[in-house]
C-alpha cells in the first residue's frame, strides 16, 4: 500500500464551479500537509501549507486536514480557467527530507 | 532571483551512455533534492543533500549518483544509463529552520529519454 493515495482524475468542471480535491494516507505520524499545483511541463509551485489538523483559507483555496481519518482536502471556489493544472498532495512526519507526494490530480477547468 | 535552475531542459541517451543533469540554485537553501516524475507514480525521492558536502538515498537511488561539492549545486548522474530511467527529472531545494518542514521549492525540470 502506498503511504499516499490520491485520485489521478482527470477532473473536468465548468468555469466558477466548487472543486474539491482529496488524499488519504496511511502512516499517523504525518505532521505537515501540503499541496502543490504543477502547470504542464513545469515544476510544482507550493500553494497550501498546513501543520497537523484544521483548516487554512488563502483567497479562493481552502486546505482542510482531518487526521482522525487520514484525509486532507483542498477546495477551489469559484474555479477560473488558469487553475487548470496538476495537484499534488504531499506530507512529512518531521523535516523536509521525507516528503511523500500524491500521484497528483488532473483538472481542467472549462470556460 | 532565478530561484531553481536546471540544465539541459531535454536529453536523448542510447542506453550505456552517461550523463549528469545540473542543478543550481541561488536562494542560499541549505537542503537540494533529485526527484523523478512518471505517469501514475508521483514524485519520488532519488537522493537528497542536507548540506553541502553530505548526500543521501531516497526512495530510488539504484543506477544513480550525486555531487555536492558547492552549496548552491547539486549534480545528478547517470552512470550506464537504461531505457527504465526515462523521466522527467526535478531538482528541489529548502531551507529547513529548527526541524520544521520548510516549502520545497522546484526547478523546471529536465525531460530525459533514454532509447
Amino acid at each position: 500500500q502506498k503511504e499516499v493515495e490520491q485520485d489521478p482524475g482527470p477532473l473536468s468542471v465548468p468555469e466558477g464551479a466548487i472543486v474539491s480535491l482529496n488524499c488519504t494516507y496511511s502512516n499517523s505520524a504525518f505532521q505537515y500537509f501540503m499541496w502543490y499545483r504543477q502547470y504542464s511541463r513545469k515544476g510544482p509551485e507550493l500553494l497550501m501549507y498546513t501543520y497537523s489538523s484544521g483548516n487554512k483559507e488563502d483567497g479562493r483555496f481552502t486546505a482542510q486536514v482531518d487526521k482522525s481519518s487520514k484525509y486532507i482536502s483542498l477546495f477551489i471556489r469559484d474555479s477560473q480557467p488558469s487553475d487548470s493544472a496538476t495537484y499534488l498532495c504531499a506530507m512529512s512526519i518531521t523535516g523536509a527530507n521525507n516528503l511523500f507526494f500524491g500521484t497528483g490530480t488532473r483538472l481542467t477547468v472549462i470556460p | 532571483n532565478a530561484g531553481v535552475t536546471q540544465t539541459p531542459k531535454f536529453q536523448v541517451l542510447k542506453t550505456g551512455q552517461s550523463m549528469t543533469l545540473q542543478c543550481a540554485q541561488d536562494m542560499n537553501h541549505n537542503s537540494m533534492y533529485w526527484y523523478r516524475q512518471d505517469p501514475g507514480m508521483g514524485l519520488r525521492l532519488i537522493y537528497y543533500s542536507a548540506s553541502e558536502g553530505t548526500t543521501d538515498k531516497g526512495e530510488v537511488p539504484d543506477g544513480y549518483n550525486v555531487s555536492r561539492l558547492k552549496k548552491q549545486n547539486f549534480l545528478l548522474g547517470l552512470e550506464s544509463a537504461a531505457p527504465s530511467q526515462t523521466s522527467v527529472y526535478f531538482c528541489a531545494s529548502s531551507d529547513l529552520a529548527g526541524g520544521r518542514t520548510d516549502t520545497q521549492y522546484f526547478g523546471p525540470g529536465t525531460r530525459l529519454t533514454v532509447l
